[in-house]
């Protein structure tokens, strides 16, 4: 079994929508959470990052933490054609976002006009 | 430049060769990675150096996988004899420091045939 878990997709959805994607975990030593987003053929960029339970909001994003299922999410809302992209989700027991990170697979996310 | 730079773009490499790829971090970065990418699979750490501190090499998967960092600031990552399990996706990233957001650089995309 693979410490991070997470739904590669794809997954479509109309311009608009609200966008939920998640990712369960299984070291309960992972405090550290981010989630990535990557456009085709170029590298990973950090859109969110959290360090505790509970939600953190930025523009039309928000990262939600739970420790205690173990499972975090990433909502989009208004979801937008240029958010079409592969989204990751990346974990660590250790404070800072550059220490060794354990990833998720990605869930491809197409959005439709 | 602004951002990590990372050479070759695409290498296409038969069976058995040596491929050697190149890092250039963001200037001042002391914390350099080496991450791989598989189809299907999640961001993999390879390596990581911080400063002059010896390298943390635990991610490596073979003694046929090596990496330097000449005069804090370049990395090469070495494949030696070369496998067709080794095609992948080879990113580079950097932070300030540890405890700060790394920046991806667009990765080597390696074909073994």
């Amino acid at each position: 079994q693979k410490e991070v878990e997470q739904d590669p997709g794809p997954l479509s959805v109309p311009e608009g929508a609200i966008v939920s994607l998640n990712c369960t975990y299984s070291n309960s030593a992972f405090q550290y959470f981010m989630w990535y987003r990557q456009y085709s053929r170029k590298g990973p960029e950090l859109l969110m990052y959290t360090y505790s339970s509970g939600n953190k909001e930025d523009g039309r994003f928000t990262a939600q933490v739970d420790k205690s299922s173990k499972y975090i999410s990433l909502f989009i809302r208004d979801s937008q054609p240029s958010d079409s992209a592969t989204y990751l989700c990346a974990m660590s027991p250790h404070p800072g976002t550059a220490s060794k990170l354990t990833f998720g697979t990605g869930t491809r996310l197409q959005v439709t006009l | 430049g602004a951002g990590v730079s990372q050479s070759p773009s695409n290498k296409v490499t038969e069976k058995g060769k040596d491929v050697e790829l190149r890092c250039d971090p963001i200037s001042g970065h002391t914390a350099l990675y080496w991450y791989r990418q598989s189809l299907g699979q999640g961001l993999e750490f390879l390596i990581y150096f911080q400063g002059n501190s010896a390298p943390d090499k635990s991610g490596l998967p073979s003694d046929r996988f090596s990496a330097e960092r000449t005069g804090g600031s370049v990395s090469t990552l070495t494949i030696q004899r070369t496998q067709q399990e080794d095609s992948a996706v080879y990113l580079c990233a950097s932070s300030s420091d540890p405890g700060n957001t790394i920046y991806f650089g667009e990765g080597s995309w390696l074909t073994v045939v």
